[in-house]
């Protein structure tokens, strides 16, 4: 089974500062790896993914997130943040191939402070 | 819109009444989850259909609750006898496999979110 560790439950930063949110996973077999945004009372919309190929990902909203297969990390960082940017921030984790049930961790709130 | 819709994006019922919550997945996608995320929490596994069947279910989905997807399409979740430990939010996501790749990304509904008083 896979597993998500995010530790900061919330990241209070100021407008324009960069901001890293961590994750951790466990995993015995290959993974795929998923960081999703959710603004209030709203659905989860993905942000970027790892499948495989260069370790950094680059995503929407200029996120990006850098695999650590040794360090088993996937840390989502943005070099400026918005006060549009203050939502939670969920990491998630499949096992590779075919079909496979997403296990998400327990989420970070950005809040972004003007 | 080509995203996944959910109907309805609010429930409120009482304790022991039924309830019942559509999902219309991106046309395209032949795979549809539903999730619960409780408050404070990230979304939990329910279960999955590929097309009309129902390949997987986890045990947080007891007797109580069942899930359809008659034609392949659209899904339904029920349930039955509804406690106050049911309140949460309640997400659909499908995907659909890439051709030649095992790529499989799952994209969210926006969410039902059930009260139960």
């Amino acid at each position: 089974a896979q597993s998500v560790t995010q530790l900061d439950s919330q990241v209070p930063v100021f407008e324009e500062a960069p901001v890293e949110l961590r994750c951790n996973y466990s995993s015995s077999v290959s993974v795929y790896l998923f960081w999703y945004v959710q603004y209030p009372n709203q659905g989860l919309q993905l942000l970027l993914k790892y499948l495989s190929g260069s370790t950094l990902v680059k995503g929407i909203n200029g996120f990006e997130a850098e695999f650590n297969k040794s360090q088993t990390s996937f840390h989502l960082r943005k070099p400026s943040v918005h006060i549009s940017d203050t939502a939670e921030y969920f990491c998630a984790v499949t096992r590779s191939g075919g079909y496979q049930k997403v296990t998400f961790g327990t989420g970070t709130k950005l809040q972004v402070i003007p | 819109d080509t995203g996944v819709s959910q109907d309805p994006r609010h429930k409120i019922t009482k304790r022991g009444q039924n309830v019942t919550f559509r999902c219309d997945p991106i046309s395209e996608h032949n795979r549809l989850y539903w999730y619960r995320q409780t408050l404070g929490q990230g979304p939990e596994f329910l279960t999955y259909f590929q097309n009309e069947a129902q390949l997987e279910k986890s045990r947080l989905l007891s007797d109580r609750f069942s899930a359809e997807r008659p034609k392949g399409s659209f899904s339904t979740l029920e349930i039955q006898r509804t406690e106050q430990g049911d309140s949460a939010m309640y997400l659909c996501a499908s995907s659909s496999r890439v051709a030649g790749t095992s790529t499989d990304t799952q994209y969210f509904g926006p969410g039902t979110r059930l009260t139960v008083l």
